[in-house]
């Protein structure tokens, strides 16, 4: 079994749709929790940053993590094209590092 | 901002080719790696270093090795190419956060190596 779950999608969506993005893990120790978003031939870049347990909100992006269930969600209000990437899911232990999702890709459409 | 550059976004070699993947990050950052990203698996971790002259093994580093003889420079290698070793090549850097965490992970804009 992996240490992070993700479902691969892809996950297609109209504009302006509310898009749930959502990773699980098996390791109580992952303290650090993160979304990157990768474009088509770009590395990853640094969405969201959560540590332990919350809500994290930044625009249109809102990041949640339930340590209790050890589930994290990435939420996209009011969706647009641009959005359309792939995204991951990382997570990682205190002074560890870090461990990825396989990564959603996500396709909104105009 | 960060800035991580790969020598070269697309690469094909042939197979028992030596091949050298470079890595350069302008932030003076600590901490470098090497992960590869394969479709449906994510991406992988081969080497890391967090100094000079200092490389630890990741999940995957059997076929690769890795140098470090600048804080701002790490280099992949292929000792001798394979065709499982295709795949998209990613280089990160990160600083060591408050209390030691490593966070934010920068990352390059990958090299796809094609090993024919």
């Amino acid at each position: 079994q992996k240490e992070v779950e993700q479902d691969p999608g892809p996950l297609s969506v109209p504009e302006g749709a509310i898009v749930s993005l959502n990773c699980t893990y098996s390791n109580s120790a992952f303290q650090y929790f993160m979304w990157y978003r990768q474009y088509s031939r770009k590395g990853p870049e640094l969405l969201m940053y959560t540590y332990s347990s919350g809500n994290k909100e930044d625009g249109r992006f809102t990041a949640q993590v339930d340590k209790s269930s050890k589930y994290i969600s990435l939420f996209i209000r009011d969706s647009q094209p641009s959005d359309s990437a792939t995204y991951l899911c990382a997570m990682m232990e205190y002074g560890n590092k870090l461990v990825f999702g396989a990564g959603t890709i996500l396709r909104v459409k105009s | 901002d960060v800035k991580v550059t790969q020598s070269s976004r697309y690469l094909v070699k042939r197979t028992g080719e030596k091949v050298f993947l470079e890595c350069v990050q302008d932030m003076d950052h600590e901490n470098m790696f090497w992960y590869r990203q394969d479709p449906g698996l994510g991406l992988r971790l081969i080497y890391f270093s967090y100094d000079v002259k200092m490389k630890e093994k990741g999940d995957i580093p059997e076929g690769y090795s890795v140098s470090r003889e600048k804080k701002e420079r790490f280099s992949l290698i292929l000792e001798s190419a394979s065709t499982n070793q295709t795949s998209m090549y990613l280089c990160a850097s990160t600083q060591l956060g408050a209390g030691g965490a490593q966070e934010t992970q920068y990352f390059g804009p990958g090299t796809r190596l094609l090993v024919l």
